[in-house]
């Protein structure tokens, strides 16, 4: 059973970056599949950041694309999430997950503070 | 960008049954948006109930199912128990892009 950790900075300072990386451990990151980051914050709800293939092919969302990146490292079975330019409203708990089959597996949420 | 909406909150009595929906500014909801039913209980990350529109995960409850229904997702739940209260969130796909209602608060009461 694949399991999913998230890890990162509890607190950003604006406008640094988010860095963000997901342990991937029950299962191969270069398998057949996508890997997700989504936020959630009590303001705007849940919110799909974007997805990563073990190839490195990426879709992000359009409002954060300008300033995300997405990165797999397969040596270490990870994939990891950078956010630019931060602000308060960037404050928000960040989930990674595994989208095949059907977004099965997801990381417990980190909370991430974007505060100075 | 479309908006995904959804009932904010809903109440359903104990056994009954309550559909959620999910309802694009895009237009209609099909099958080509690949509706997913997503539910969270407070402190917890979310569950993932039905993909692709009506399909089930293994821990998915014989009691959820999924629908399309008057151009919407729709999540029923036939024979609501207490555990049932959470929040569900939807979500949907526009040419790769991935959109989240805004989630609808269950009580069972």
């Amino acid at each position: 059973q694949v399991q999913l950790q998230e890890s990162g900075p509890g607190l950003v300072k604006p406008p640094g970056t988010l860095s963000l990386t997901c342990a991937v451990s029950g299962g191969s990151i270069s398998s057949n599949n996508w890997w997700s980051w989504v936020r959630q914050s009590p303001e705007k709800g849940l919110e799909w950041i974007g997805e990563i293939y073990h190839s490195g092919s990426t879709n992000y969302s359009p409002s954060l694309k300008s300033r995300v990146t997405m990165s797999v490292d397969k040596s270490k079975n990870e994939f990891s999430l950078d956010l630019s330019s931060v602000t308060a409203a960037d404050t928000a708990i960040y989930y990674c997950a595994r989208i095949k089959p059907g977004f099965d597996a997801w990381g417990q949420g980190t909370l991430v503070t974007v505060s100075s | 960008q479309a908006v995904v909406t959804q009932e904010p909150s809903l109440t359903v009595s104990p056994g009954g049954t309550v559909t959620l929906t999910c309802g694009s500014s895009a237009g209609v909801v099909t099958s080509g948006h690949y509706p997913y039913w997503f539910q969270q209980k407070p402190g917890q990350a979310p569950r993932t109930l039905i993909y692709d529109t009506s399909t089930k995960h293994s821990w998915t409850p014989v009691r959820f199912s999924g629908s399309l229904l008057g151009g919407k997702a729709a999540l029923t739940i036939s024979g609501a128990q207490p555990e049932d209260e959470a929040d569900y969130y939807c979500m949907v796909s526009y040419s790769g892009v991935r959109l989240f209602g805004g989630g609808t608060k269950l009580t069972v009461l």
